[in-house]
């Protein structure tokens, strides 16, 4: 692995359906985030990490829900799917304790996810 | 964070220089100017970033006024596959992990 991995690529979901969408990152980064994307609109934070065990809401978060057991993992889970959630989610990392920055963030090739 | 102001779109000929411009009138003295870009269907990629001084790297330069108000990002030399969305962002480094807030950006068209 070498960056930022997503799973799955793509998914068709009926709704009222659990979901969880993988992060796994590799460069030991202390920060994560996921992000959607809609067609029209920039993307909009879901949910943020700082560091392992902890985790933050960002400016769409309802409905979804993160963990972080540990640095490198960082899923984000839909309970119950409904399709204004079908949209293109994007995992992202920074390195914030090493450099003192949160702003140069990796991110990963997305998953997109389709809500019936 | 400050907001910016970025042209829908541009278009530029292969090989010549992309300029895109962002203007952030708001900005405040310990914000930084970021830029990224979005290839379709790719994640977002970061470029460059700077405070005050012009920046380059191996993908752009970065020009900001002596007043800070607005900046310029240069692709020297630019090439088909540079055509992206770029956006400008505005954020002090030290933010924290909440993300950063992504506008419409720029879509940028290299004309062969």
């Amino acid at each position: 692995i070498a960056g930022i991995t997503q799973a799955p690529t793509s998914q068709i979901l009926a709704a009222g359906r659990r979901m969880t969408l993988r992060c796994t990152q590799d460069m030991r980064h202390n920060a994560m985030y996921w992000y959607r994307q809609d067609l029209g609109l920039g993307l909009r934070l879901i949910h943020y990490s700082n560091t392992a065990g902890t985790t933050g809401k960002g400016e769409v978060p309802d409905g979804y829900s993160v963990s972080r057991a540990n640095t490198d993992d960082f899923p984000l889970t839909l309970a119950s799917a409904v399709p204004s959630q079908t949209s293109v989610y994007f995992c992202a990392s920074s390195d914030s304790y090493r450099q003192g920055v949160y702003n140069e963030q990796f991110f990963g090739p997305g998953t997109r996810l389709t809500v019936l | 964070d400050a907001k910016t102001t970025q042209p829908p779109s541009m278009d530029c000929a292969e090989g010549r220089a992309a300029n895109l411009p962002c203007n952030h009138s708001t900005i405040s003295g310990n914000e930084y100017v970021y830029w990224y870009r979005q290839i379709h269907s790719q994640g977002p990629q970061y470029i460059i970033h700077g405070l005050k001084n012009n920046e380059t790297n191996e993908m752009a330069s970065l020009i900001i006024t002596e007043d800070r108000k607005s900046s310029t990002l240069i692709l020297p030399h630019a090439t088909l596959r540079d055509t992206a969305v770029y956006y400008c962002i505005v954020r002090s480094r030290g933010g924290g992990a909440d993300g950063l807030t992504f506008g419409k950006g720029t879509h940028l068209i290299i004309q062969p």
